[in-house]
């Protein structure tokens, strides 16, 4: 049973649209949540959150936690060509075998010209 | 660039063969990660060595080891291939012991095709 899950699993999007990339999880003892972006190969670093409500920005990416409600969100605003890729949550369970991270299987979006 | 070196980048073999993948951290980082990434299964955690010294075990087969030599670059041995043991290997490195409340840096993967 997966820990992590994302959704939607695929989005295709025109460039300049908006889009929200949702992360629900379930695990023992939350550390911290992580979004990575995934284009050809290496997964790259996008934000740590680690508390409710609290906002983490980088141009026009954003994302947000919910604890209560064990989500994450990721937006996108004013979407370009080069934000098509996989977008990979993952949580850092406390409770869990050290050193574990809880990959979601990711959200392909694509962001047509 | 992640500072994060994997090679090869790509590795085409036959069932039943051992291959051997390997990893050099970043400077300075004393752990190393391994995962591997297929298409029905997203990332999954296999194994974690910190300063030489197995840390963490998670999903990785008996055919697979793994070890940390003392200038810190890493190396994935796979056995006995299977057909489903086709999947991209990342390494991901990280300075502490506990990734908790600390980003991974990822290499770009060795993609392992076994036919």
């Amino acid at each position: 049973e997966d820990k992590v899950v994302q959704s939607p699993l695929s989005l295709v999007v025109h460039e300049g649209d908006t889009v929200t990339l949702n992360c629900s999880y379930e695990v023992t003892n939350f550390r911290s949540l992580l979004w990575y972006k995934q284009e050809k190969k290496a997964p790259t670093f996008l934000f740590m959150l680690t508390s409710s409500g609290i906002e983490k920005k980088s141009g026009r990416l954003s994302s947000i936690l919910d604890k209560k409600e064990l989500f994450s969100i990721l937006n996108i605003t004013a979407t370009q060509t080069g934000d098509s890729a996989v977008y990979l949550c993952a949580v850092d369970d406390r409770g869990s075998t050290l050193g574990r991270l809880y990959f979601g299987r990711g959200t392909q979006l694509t962001v047509w010209p | 660039d992640s500072g994060v070196t994997q090679t090869p980048k790509h590795l085409i073999t036959a069932t039943g063969q051992r291959v051997t993948l390997r990893c050099s951290p970043r400077s300075g980082d004393l752990s190393v990660y391994w995962y591997q990434q297929s298409l029905d299964q997203g990332l999954q955690f296999l194994i974690q060595y910190y300063n030489g010294e197995e840390r963490a075990k998670g999903n990785i087969l008996e055919r697979f080891s793994a070890q940390q030599f003392p200038d810190l670059h890493s190396e994935l041995n796979l056995s006995s291939l299977e057909l489903g043991d086709s999947a991209l290997y990342f390494c991901a490195s990280s300075a502490k012991a506990r990734v908790g409340g600390e980003k991974l840096f990822f290499g770009s993967g060795t993609q392992l095709s076994v036919l």
